[in-house]
């Protein structure tokens, strides 16, 4: 199992541009997130779907779209770039809400916005 | 809304114990996680506690309180290769598994 990926590694764009972040897993995951991760902060969560068809915001969705089509993949779309999304993002997934299930993370994709 | 709250830094010397604390503040608590975050790097699974009391995995340790709203990692036999951010997270009982992430610890390892 390659777990989670996430590309691009690195991305810098303008302000005003879009993007899409690309995130696929192949453990058979009902549960996908979208983190981001200030430097020296913690994560904070911006979208997440609990299966196919159904995705809701998290703490920080403003600027963010996402959609879940396939259980595999869990695209996070930005439509005006600002630099106030530069920043790393983590994709990550897990099995269930059974007690104890974690969250399986991604490598992170590293955005700057200029 | 959720409040976890965690030290910013910490330094330790090889082969000694650190003990890196969290608490939190929460309703629905239905669980805590700690993960390990090499700098560039993604956060990785170390321990979870649910119920009071102590979790051992080798050289690390995870306890929870959950009358005081308190965990603590233990890192023992530390090696230079713990030097990393150790993140506290918090999951409520909500439909989505969510966690809420503390801002992380970050832990210096010297010689």
């Amino acid at each position: 199992n390659a777990g989670v990926t996430q590309t691009p590694k690195f991305r810098i764009l303008k302000i005003g541009q879009s993007m899409t972040l690309q995130c696929t897993q192949d453990m058979n995951h009902n549960y996908m997130y979208w983190y981001r991760q200030d430097p020296g902060m913690g994560l904070k969560l911006i979208y997440y779907s609990v299966g196919a068809g159904i995705t809701d915001k998290g703490e920080v969705p403003n600027g963010y779209n996402v959609s879940r089509s396939t259980t595999e993949d869990f695209p996070l779309r930005l439509e005006l770039a600002a630099p106030s999304q530069t920043s790393v993002y983590f994709c990550a997934s897990s099995l269930s809400r059974t007690a104890g299930d974690t969250q399986y993370f991604g490598p992170g994709t590293r955005l700057t916005v200029l | 809304g959720q409040n976890i709250d965690q030290p910013t830094e910490m330094t330790a010397t090889e082969g000694a114990i650190v003990q890196i604390n969290c608490t939190y503040q929460t309703s629905g608590f239905n669980g805590l996680f700690w993960y390990q975050q090499h700098a560039g790097e993604a956060p990785t699974f170390l321990s979870y506690n649910v119920l009071d009391g102590l979790e051992e995995k080798g050289r690390f340790s995870s306890f929870l309180s959950r009358s005081k709203g308190y965990s603590y990692l233990l890192l023992k036999e530390l090696q230079m290769k713990d030097s990393a951010s150790y993140l506290c997270a918090v999951r409520v009982n909500n439909a989505g598994n969510m966690l809420t992430f503390g801002g992380g610890t970050r832990l210096m390892v010297k010689p």
